[in-house]
């Protein structure tokens, strides 16, 4: 069955640091692949998608991802945090034959130090 | 374009009642998704409904269900309520052909 897993309940960086959010995908075919975040009390807004046009994938508010397949990674980065980027991340993946039943990994907590 | 709406936000009920939580997708959007959120258990699919059919189901119990309008807009029931149905009910919808899912804001649900 098709797995996301996210490394890393908790990430801390400091204001002007590099963000770093890790995210493996489990599929023998390459899914479809989405960031989201969600701010407190808040639903899912979407950072960005990997639809397999492109492997690089740039996305609002400066974040990008890879997609690398011999990795079976997704990872999110951003050059330098703000302190409105703390929030939960949440990578998710789905297939063709199931587009509407997205798969999520257990999310990624982001806080920015001042 | 008005996003995914959720009605109502917030919820109390009582455990062994059933709720009814609706959801009106982002206008041309056909297809609407629920997903359920816990702090055990994270973000897990509920269904998904495209043209008033059930295209997809999760790993849930049959008290709950769903339905979709000829308008898109969608409703999902919980009956006879438990403590664990407690949590953030999401509802995302998405356009024809595409793939990324637009989230509404969620309705919090408390069972006591």
């Amino acid at each position: 069955a098709q797995s996301v897993t996210q490394l890393g309940s908790h990430v801390s960086v400091s204001e002007g640091a590099l963000v770093l959010l890790r995210c493996n995908y489990s599929s023998s075919v390459p899914p479809y692949l989405f960031w989201y975040v969600q701010y407190p009390n808040q639903g899912l807004q979407l950072l960005l998608k990997y639809t397999s046009a492109a492997t690089l994938v740039k996305g609002i508010n400066g974040f990008e991802a890879e997609f690398k397949k011999s990795e079976t990674s997704f990872h999110l980065t951003k050059p330098s945090a703000h302190m409105s980027d703390a929030a939960e991340y949440f990578c998710a993946a789905s297939q063709g034959n199931q587009g509407g039943k997205l798969i999520f990994g257990q999310g990624t907590e982001l806080s920015v130090k001042p | 374009k008005a996003g995914v709406t959720q009605t109502p936000r917030y919820l109390i009920k009582t455990r062994g009642q059933q709720v009814t939580l609706s959801c009106s997708p982002i206008s041309g959007h056909r297809s609407v998704s629920w997903y359920q959120q816990t702090p055990g258990q994270g973000l897990q699919f509920l269904f998904e409904y495209f043209s008033e059919t059930q295209r997809n189901k999760g790993n849930f119990p049959g008290r709950f269900s769903g339905r979709q309008f000829s308008n898109s807009r969608s409703e999902m029931n919980v009956s006879t309520l438990e403590l664990g149905d407690s949590a953030l009910y999401l509802c995302a919808s998405r356009p024809g052909g595409m793939y990324e899912q637009y989230f509404g804001p969620g309705t919090r649900l408390t069972v006591t």
